[in-house]
């Protein structure tokens, strides 16, 4: 079965501390996608990043970096120098190809509050 | 990625009545979604709006409650129907745009509260 687990419910941390943002996925496909998407105070869902299960290669974009392994089935999320704009719900989500439904998974979300 | 946009952003509804909420992107996509986000509460998937047919309903998610359209591929509808406080959510359509980037974009949702 499809999971999703970010077992942080929430994290406080003082403005320019790094934070890193835990996920632990479960599927049997083996072909999947992961996702991160950023929910402020306002409620839109922001879409931060795709990654697809064949590559592993971590990613940054900015302050934000993503390390993927397959081996502890985990897409953690690093943000570096955080900052208040930074505080919002994040949430990672898996989408599996081989339904080709498109359904996204969601884990519970993280509520990251980052103060001055 | 697709612009989004959402009608009504907020509404206050009595209980018993109805509530549609549109959903309306800037270019055509091949699938449309529905979720709902109970407060608090992570993203659950109503259904997928399909165009021209049915929309197909998650478990425990039903036609009578959520009645959906879809006339095109820009548009689609959700109905909340015959409310009660639970209803209270922000509702989210998503999108996921050709060329199969399997990359869901949302609509900044509506926040629906029931009294």
């Amino acid at each position: 079965a499809q999971k999703v687990t970010q077992a942080q419910t929430e994290i406080s941390v003082v403005e320019k501390e790094d934070v890193t943002l835990d996920c632990v996925y479960e599927t049997r496909d083996t072909t999947y996608y992961l996702f991160w998407y950023k929910q402020p105070p306002s409620g839109e869902l922001v879409f931060l990043i795709r990654r697809n299960s064949f590559d592993e290669q971590n990613e940054i974009s900015g302050r934000y970096s993503w390390n993927f392994q397959k081996s502890t089935s985990s897409f953690n999320f690093t943000i570096t120098a955080s900052q208040v704009v930074d505080s919002a719900v994040y949430f990672c989500a898996l989408s599996e190809a081989r339904s080709n439904t498109g359904k996204l998974i969601f884990g519970q979300g993280t509520t990251l509050q980052v103060k001055p | 990625s697709a612009v989004i946009s959402q009608k009504p952003s907020r509404d206050i509804c009595q209980r018993g009545t109805s509530l549609t909420i549109q959903c309306q992107v800037d270019s055509q996509v091949t699938m449309m979604f529905w979720y709902r986000q109970q407060p608090g509460q992570s993203l659950t998937l109503i259904a997928t709006a399909n165009q021209g047919s049915e929309a197909t309903y998650e478990s425990g998610f039903v036609i009578d409650k959520f009645p959906i359209s879809r006339p095109n591929l820009t548009f689609s509808t959700l109905t909340v129907s015959n409310m009660s406080p639970e209803d209270s959510s922000i509702y989210l359509c998503s999108v996921r745009t050709s060329g199969g980037t399997d990359t869901q974009y949302f609509g900044p949702g509506t926040r629906l509260t029931v009294l």
